[in-house]
């Protein structure tokens, strides 16, 4: 156990729906980061939250949305979805910007 | 459009060999190189964390040097064993941790 939780491991879902992936850090890492892993892609960067405020974004697209509540949970909302967005997500914290990042064991979502 | 680049895509050893993967990303706006490996079915777990030019980290049978100004970085693995059977992720730091594809291990008995 990473000491990032993430819920749920698994997801189906069909097209045009909206899901929304949780993700708790560990303990005392006030930086949560999202990555999208695609068929044959690599980790891809979607958004950085450090303590509550974003504090970077990748190439995330509009139909995606996420937010860091005050107990340092996040929440990553995917709406409107399509096939394309069937993937592996993972989400990771941090101590510090720039300091090695914890995975979560990621969720992988399913759109049929 | 930051660009890390990794080779050799994947490599195939037996057990005992000594191998080594290249990294390379942008040498301007350095701040820091991350490796990672990530076994099949579980998360990418970090390695090393490298700031400075000529840094060199160990861990184990696993090394890493850094040369920021020309903007590579080479992990060595020594006498792999099957167990070190991985991808091997590199990341390059500036305001957002970009990854490149990986280098996949197998080390065969």
């Amino acid at each position: 156990d990473s000491g990032v939780t993430q819920t749920p491991k698994h997801l189906i879902t069909a097209t045009g729906q909206r899901v929304t992936l949780r993700c708790s850090p560990r303990s005392g890492d006030l930086s949560v980061y999202w990555y999208q892993q695609s068929l044959d892609q690599g980790l891809q960067f979607l958004i950085q939250y450090y303590n509550g405020e974003e504090r970077a974004k990748g190439n995330i697209l509009e139909r995606f949305s996420a937010q860091q509540f005050p107990d340092l949970h996040s929440e990553l909302n995917l709406s409107s979805l399509e096939l394309g967005d069937s993937a592996l997500y993972f989400c990771a914290s941090s101590v510090v910007d720039g300091g090695g990042y914890t995975f979560g064991s990621g969720t992988r979502l399913t759109v049929v | 459009i930051l660009n890390v680049e990794q080779s050799p895509q994947s490599l195939h050893v037996q057990e005992g060999d000594s191998t080594n993967f290249t990294c390379s990303f942008p040498s301007s706006n350095f701040y820091a190189l991350h490796w990672y490996r990530w076994e099949t079915a579980k998360s990418p777990e970090a390695l090393f964390v490298m700031t400075l030019n000529g840094d060199e980290k160990k861990k184990g049978r696993i090394s890493a040097t850094l040369n920021t100004k020309e903007g590579y970085s080479y992990l060595y693995i020594k006498g792999s064993q099957p167990e070190d059977s991985a991808t091997y992720l590199c990341a390059f730091y500036t305001d957002k941790l970009i990854f490149g594809t990986g280098t996949r291990l197998q080390v065969f008995p």
